[in-house]
């Protein structure tokens, strides 16, 4: 079974265009993530979700709206894409009050906007 | 100053070899500590995680932290050519909900 799950794998779409990526975790974990990775390797955090209440933004463009129904999704709803956009983004989870706990990631999400 | 600086490298050793990576943070409230594999193309990996000074074991890596000095590192004993691959140096600090990335540093290992 796959701890966390992010769909699609690819994503190629037009400049202007609406995008969403889905990411499902089956750990029981209370804390989500978004990461983008550019393509110099550099993550960087967006999102942090904790037990479905937004904790962190880190300084993401509005365009960027995640959305998390109940603690084992977080969705990221991109508008108005734009090139600079194009990346790896990855979803994540963890138990954050539980010492040592280490981050599982989905499998990326490649966004190319063209 | 970047929260956690990592040299990119790369970082080529002949198999057989140590190899050494290294990662500095700035927040001296980190209390924890990991190193992730990243293949190319794919998701990042934990490959061990310390939590206090001192060295921790795990087969052929050894993860060293050094608190006092803001330091940590990696070694890889006994390289394999399937240990190339960029390696990432992540933290954490109590009540910041995120873990923070260095930009990672690429191994490759000569056979």
């Amino acid at each position: 079974d796959t701890a966390v799950s992010q769909t699609p794998k690819y994503l190629v779409t037009q400049m202007g265009n609406d995008k969403s990526i889905k990411c499902e975790q089956n750990l029981g974990h209370d804390t989500m993530y978004w990461y983008k990775q550019d393509s110099k390797k550099f993550l960087k955090i967006m999102f942090s979700y904790n037990n479905k209440e937004l904790i962190i933004n880190e300084t993401v463009p509005n365009r960027f709206s995640p959305k998390s129904p109940d603690k084992a999704h977080l969705n990221l709803h991109i508008n108005s894409l734009e090139l600079g956009d194009s990346a790896v983004y990855f979803c994540a989870s963890s138990q954050w009050h539980r010492e040592n706990e280490k981050l599982f990631f989905g499998s990326g999400t490649q966004l190319s906007v063209l | 100053q970047k929260e956690v600086e990592q040299n990119s490298g790369p970082l080529s050793v002949p198999e057989g070899a140590i190899a050494s990576l290294n990662c500095t943070y700035s927040d001296r409230g980190s209390q924890s500590f990991f190193w992730y594999r990243q293949y190319s193309g794919k998701s990042p990996e934990l490959i061990m995680f310390i939590y206090s000074n001192g060295d921790k074991e795990d087969g052929r890596f050894t993860a060293q932290l050094n608190k006092a000095s803001q330091y940590v590192s990696l070694l890889i004993r006994d390289s394999q050519p399937s240990d190339s691959a960029t390696y990432l140096c992540a933290v954490n600090s109590p009540g910041t909900y995120k873990y923070i990335f260095g930009t990672g540093t690429r191994l490759k290992v000569l056979a």
